[in-house]
């Protein structure tokens, strides 16, 4: 069936660095895509969100791309902090208000 | 302000037991969900309402599983007759667009 999933389980990034975490989807129609970050005991928090008409938005510290030609999303993360550690999960949702679909996580760590 | 809450934090059940898993969704929104989230995996759907409305249970994994929200707000998750199996984090989320809120989950511990 379509699935969201992440070309790396785990990452290690030098405090300061960038850090990018990337995602490919299958489902062609899907509409809305979300990056939510997910620390130990916690539930997901939303990080960043972005259409399927956008392939570019940024936030505070964090840009999405969205490459719909590929089906590939990535979340980058500016000047990354030792509180940006957690397991990062992309969720794709075809329509509003219907089911999130999540990958398995990528575990980002940073190194002081 | 207020997000979404949901108790207990964590339930031991021994086989057998049923339990009840309640979700306070953020004030005003419409959507709820539910989520069941394994060890190592990302949360997979169980059920969505909207309103008091359920409309998709096509998540849940058997009829021991039973969700409701009578009046629109509260949910609560009811599990009979726990698995070893069921044991994950039930994680619920609101939402009044597209974008969906979390609580912090239920850790649920069949034994």
């Amino acid at each position: 069936g379509e699935s969201v999933g992440l070309h790396l389980p785990t990452l290690s990034v030098q405090e300061g660095d960038n850090s990018i975490i990337n995602c490919a989807y299958s489902n062609s129609a899907s509409d809305y895509f979300i990056w939510y970050k997910q620390e130990s005991g916690k539930g997901p928090q939303f990080i960043i969100d972005i259409r399927s008409n956008m392939d570019k938005r940024q936030g505070q510290r964090v840009t999405v791309l969205l490459n719909k030609t590929v089906k590939h999303l990535s979340l980058q993360i500016a000047a990354t902090q030792p509180g940006d550690s957690a397991v990062y999960f992309c969720a794709e949702i075809p329509d509003p208000n219907e089911k999130l679909t999540f990958g398995t996580g990528t575990r980002l760590t940073i190194i002081p | 302000g207020a997000g979404v809450s949901q108790s207990p934090r964590y339930k031991v059940a021994k086989r057998g037991q049923d339990v009840a898993l309640r979700c306070d969704p953020i004030s005003g929104h419409v959507s709820l969900f539910w989520y069941q989230q394994a060890l190592g995996q990302g949360p997979e759907f169980l059920t969505y309402f909207q309103n008091e409305a359920q409309l998709d249970k096509s998540g849940l994994p058997s009829d021991r599983f039973f969700a409701e929200r009578p009046e629109g707000s509260v949910s609560t998750l009811k599990i009979q007759r726990t698995q070893q199996e069921d044991s994950a984090v039930y994680l619920c989320a609101s939402s009044i667009k597209e974008t969906q809120y979390f609580g912090p989950g239920t850790r649920l511990l069949v034994l």
